[in-house]
């Protein structure tokens, strides 16, 4: 059974980068596609971005110019870099894997990330 | 930008049948959008219902049925039971590899 982790600071500066990484463990990451999604406290679900080990990525629109996802097969880990934090990225950042029907299959349990000075 | 639109609350009677629609600002939803569904209870992680439309995610009970009704994706659930009160939301792929979550539905069963 596949399970993903996510790692992060838990809190950070206005103005800085953020960098979250999930690691699956239970199977491997290649061959598959690998996301990113964010729910700010009492609020919505929000798709960030996507990636695959063939080195395929996409990203939502309103994040893309602050986004990078990126991945590393050796630790079966993959990664997401958030530049130019502000309150408004403050969420729980989730980590999950694409099934066969263009939809996430497994999550990980979330981490909090607090953007505050 | 797409927006997906989802109803902000519904309630249903232990027992009862209650239908939440996804819709799609750009007009239709077909399968080809590949409607997905997820139920969030408070503190937890999403949990994967329903993908490709109608496909039950391994384990989900069969009292939980998704469809296209009209220009919408619907998620059914037929004879609810008090641990169905959650969060519910669809996913759908808009093309070029972009995802995009409906708003979100919250059901109360009483």
């Amino acid at each position: 059974q596949v399970q993903l982790q996510e790692s992060g600071p838990g809190l950070v500066k206005p103005s800085e980068t953020l960098s979250l990484t999930c690691t699956v463990s239970g199977g491997s990451i290649n061959g598959y596609y690998w996301g990113w999604i964010r729910q700010p406290p009492g609020k919505g679900l929000e798709w960030i971005a996507n990636i695959h080990d063939s080195g395929s990525t996409d990203y939502n629109p309103s994040l893309k110019s602050r986004v990078t996802i990126l991945m590393d097969t050796s630790k079966n880990q993959f990664s997401l870099r958030l530049s130019s934090l502000t309150a408004a990225d403050t969420a729980i950042y989730y980590c999950a894997k694409y099934g066969s029907g263009w939809n996430f299959d497994h999550w990980g349990q979330g981490t909090l990330l607090t953007v505050s000075s | 930008q797409t927006v997906v639109t989802q109803e902000p609350s519904f309630s249903v009677s232990p027992g009862g049948t209650v239908t939440l629609t996804c819709g799609v600002s750009s007009g239709s939803v077909s399968n080809g959008y590949y409607p997905s569904w997820y139920q969030q209870t408070p503190g937890q992680a999403p949990r994967t219902l329903i993908y490709s439309t109608n496909t039950r995610s391994s384990g989900v009970p069969d009292r939980f049925s998704g469809s296209i009704l009209g220009k919408k994706a619907a998620l059914t659930i037929t004879g609810a039971q008090a641990d169905d009160e959650s969060d519910y939301y669809c996913m759908l792929y808009v093309g070029s590899g972009i995802y995009v979550f409906g708003t979100g539905t919250k059901v109360t069963v009483l």
